[in-house]
């Protein structure tokens, strides 16, 4: 199975900050790379595909990038609606795994 | 407006069985793989397999195989996942999840919260 290691696990920010969070694979993934945002009590939503493709209706602060076993996520400019939880996931082989996740927190 | 429309929360006792549905609209049903993801308490989502509306193959996780059954009614666009012999640590989040054309998990049922105690 494909192991994704977030890093961090948890990081404060202000708004209007810029964060990044990384993804690394365990083998290579190629491109098969997706992000998802999850507000606690809530289904996850698909920020980004395939490394770096926008979902429709997702902000372009949100950024995606990598390739092979290392990603990363960018959201610049955080908004208060960011503050959530993010998760990576990939999408190259089953089963489909997801990175332990990332918590945005309000500093 | 695409959908996914899933049962309600259900309580069961260990070693007990559960079947969560998935209701599908605002899309073509068959065209897209249906997902079944869990998520316990405080924990990331775990994929537990697939299901193709179409031809209604699955694929299970090693993790879930023998326990699980997913299977699809296209009469009225509804996908279902039953799983047997409920654990303790079976308590979780239930989500179908659609197979969106970039491989992503592009729409997400609302939950089915399962608990088994």
């Amino acid at each position: 199975d494909v192991q994704l290691t977030q890093s961090p696990s948890s990081l404060s920010a202000s708004v209007g900050d810029r964060v990044t969070i990384t993804c690394r694979a365990s083998q290579n993934i190629r491109s098969y790379l997706n992000w998802y945002q999850q507000i606690p009590g809530k289904a996850p939503n698909l920020l980004i595909s395939l490394v770096s493709s926008l979902q429709s209706g997702v902000p372009s602060r949100f950024s995606g990038s990598g390739s092979g076993t290392e990603f990363t996520l960018t959201i610049s400019n955080l908004q208060p609606e960011d503050f959530a939880f993010y998760y990576c996931q990939q999408s190259f082989n089953t089963p489909r795994t997801f990175g332990q996740g990332t918590k945005v927190e309000i500093k | 407006q695409e959908q996914l429309d899933q049962s309600g929360a259900e309580l069961k006792k260990p070693g007990a069985s559960v079947k969560v549905s998935c209701k599908a609209s605002g899309y073509e049903f068959t065209d897209r793989y249906v997902n079944w993801v869990r998520q316990a308490p405080g924990q990331a989502p775990e994929w537990m397999g697939w299901i193709n509306p179409y031809s209604q193959e699955t694929k299970y996780a090693d993790k879930f195989r023998g326990r699980v059954t997913m299977t699809i009614d296209t009469s009225t666009s509804t996908a279902y996942v039953e799983l047997r012999s409920l654990r303790f640590d079976d308590t979780a989040v239930y989500y179908c999840a659609r197979l969106g054309t970039s491989h992503g998990f592009d729409l997400w049922g609302q939950g089915s919260m399962i608990t088994v105690s």
